[in-house]
């Protein structure tokens, strides 16, 4: 089976930083996917990362290390509208994503 | 960017019906479509691959029988959940990816969001 592992929750107020670690141990690795779910709404593409280092674009960027099995999502300069669920989810050999349970972020004034 | 497309959003029915849901790719053709479970407050589930002109690949544990998928064109595929009851209550999404691209991001229609009485 495939593992993957992000933490549930995580609370950061308005204009800081949030760091969201993701780990993953699967069958097969073609690249990892970051995705936003906010609560009753389907996923939308936030980022992809196939080799090591860091992708950045404006406010959120992520870094994937693959001999580490490692990814992180940083959220910068939060606002109110990120509270949502962010999703980890790696591609495997064929097109199949494997989701982690995804971590609920929320933002306070 | 992509568009994917999911009707219904909402399906109220009574134990026992039929329920049929459709996943449109409108600005670009699919070769391999995807449908995923979300219970309350847990992840996708990936519960079918659904490729165009062939039979749908199920996940381990889906039963095939129960779970219909039709992906008759390259923008379309559908899920009938037969003779459905209260414990198939759940959020189900679909997705898409373009075909032979292999990096490209699946993406995802709104959702459905079906409740059994």
């Amino acid at each position: 089976g495939q593992n993957i592992d992000q933490p549930t929750e995580m609370t950061a107020t308005e204009g800081a930083i949030v760091q969201i670690n993701c780990t993953y141990q699967t069958s097969g690795f073609n690249g990892l996917f970051w995705y936003q779910q906010h609560a009753g709404e389907a996923p939308t593409f936030l980022s992809y990362n196939v080799l090591d280092g860091l992708e950045e674009k404006g406010r959120f960027s992520s870094f994937l290390s693959r001999s580490k099995g490692y990814s992180y999502l940083l959220l910068k300069e939060l606002q109110m509208k990120d509270s949502a669920s962010y999703l980890c989810a790696v591609l495997l050999g064929d097109y199949k994503l494997s989701f982690g349970a995804g971590t609920t972020v929320t933002v306070r004034a | 960017g992509a568009v994917v497309s999911q009707h219904p959003s909402w399906v109220i029915c009574k134990s026992g019906t039929s329920v049929k849901i459709e996943c449109r790719s409108l600005d670009f053709q699919a070769t391999t479509m995807f449908w995923y479970r979300q219970f309350p407050k847990q992840s996708l589930m990936l519960m079918a691959t659904s490729n165009e002109g062939s039979k749908a690949t199920y996940e381990q544990g889906v039963e095939k029988d129960k779970f219909l998928i039709n992906h008759a064109s390259l923008t379309l595929s559908t899920l009938t959940v037969t003779s459905a009851h209260p414990e198939d209550s759940s959020f189900y999404i679909c997705s898409a990816r373009e075909g032979g691209r292999e990096a490209q991001p699946q993406h995802f229609g709104d959702g459905t969001r079906l409740s059994i009485l």
